[in-house]
């Protein structure tokens, strides 16, 4: 299993609607990870962390789940502006491993 | 607060002609600097990292080598650049003891 995995998309989606993406990791001693996201040809901006549980910043959602080794990314009530590549991050000691992100389209 | 820069923005260099990128952080102390490139439509993958001034750890073998000659300078050069180095290149620096990461507006290069 690759240190980071996510569905490379991309997911097409009608504006209004509600979205999710899953990303699994293969360490299972993480404790903490986080969502970024990346407009075209711009850089990484960190966008959520999930440190427990999960954690809720109004539309979104992230949610962790540490016995299947998977966190998800729930976009509720999708805007335009919400199109771009999201990326899942984990940390592993002084490193941090991206995963190759998923690249999502709302239509208008 | 904390910012990041990154020089230049843009780059088109020919086939063979050496490379020096530059990242400065401000803000910050002893943070742990990072370089990625990101080749066009693809993930990012880790090129070097530093914890501290003159530790660069490699994390993948090629023509490119990194420096951190001040605790808040990383700089990544080559000798000579191949076609297969055109990408984004972005620094990014983490925090002691914290776990976010931020990243600087990169530099886009294009070798010719």
């Amino acid at each position: 299993r690759k240190e980071v995995e996510q569905d490379p998309g991309p997911f097409n989606v009608p504006e209004g609607a509600t979205v999710a993406f899953n990303c699994t990791y293969s360490n299972s001693a993480s404790q903490s990870f986080f969502w970024y996201r990346q407009d075209c040809r711009k850089e990484p901006k960190l966008l959520m962390s999930v440190y427990s549980s999960g954690n809720e910043d109004g539309r979104f959602t992230a949610q962790l789940n540490r016995a299947s080794q998977y966190i998800s990314l729930l976009i509720r009530d999708s805007k335009l502006s919400d199109s771009a590549t999201y990326l899942c991050v984990v940390p592993l000691n002084d490193k941090i491993i991206f995963g190759k992100g998923t690249r999502l389209h709302i239509l208008p | 607060s904390q910012t990041i820069h990154q020089w230049p923005a843009t780059l088109v260099q020919p086939v063979g002609s050496p490379l020096s990128l530059e990242c400065t952080v401000e803000g910050t102390s002893n943070p742990n600097l990072y370089w990625y490139r990101q080749a066009a439509g693809r993930g990012l993958q880790l090129l070097f990292y530093s914890v501290g001034i003159g530790q660069i750890s490699s994390e993948v073998p090629q023509n490119l080598s990194a420096s951190r000659p001040q605790d808040r300078q990383f700089i990544l050069s080559s000798k000579k650049l191949l076609l297969s180095d055109s990408g984004f290149y972005l620094c990014a620096w983490r925090g002691t003891g914290g776990l976010e990461q931020y990243f600087g507006p990169g530099t886009r290069l294009t070798v010719t």
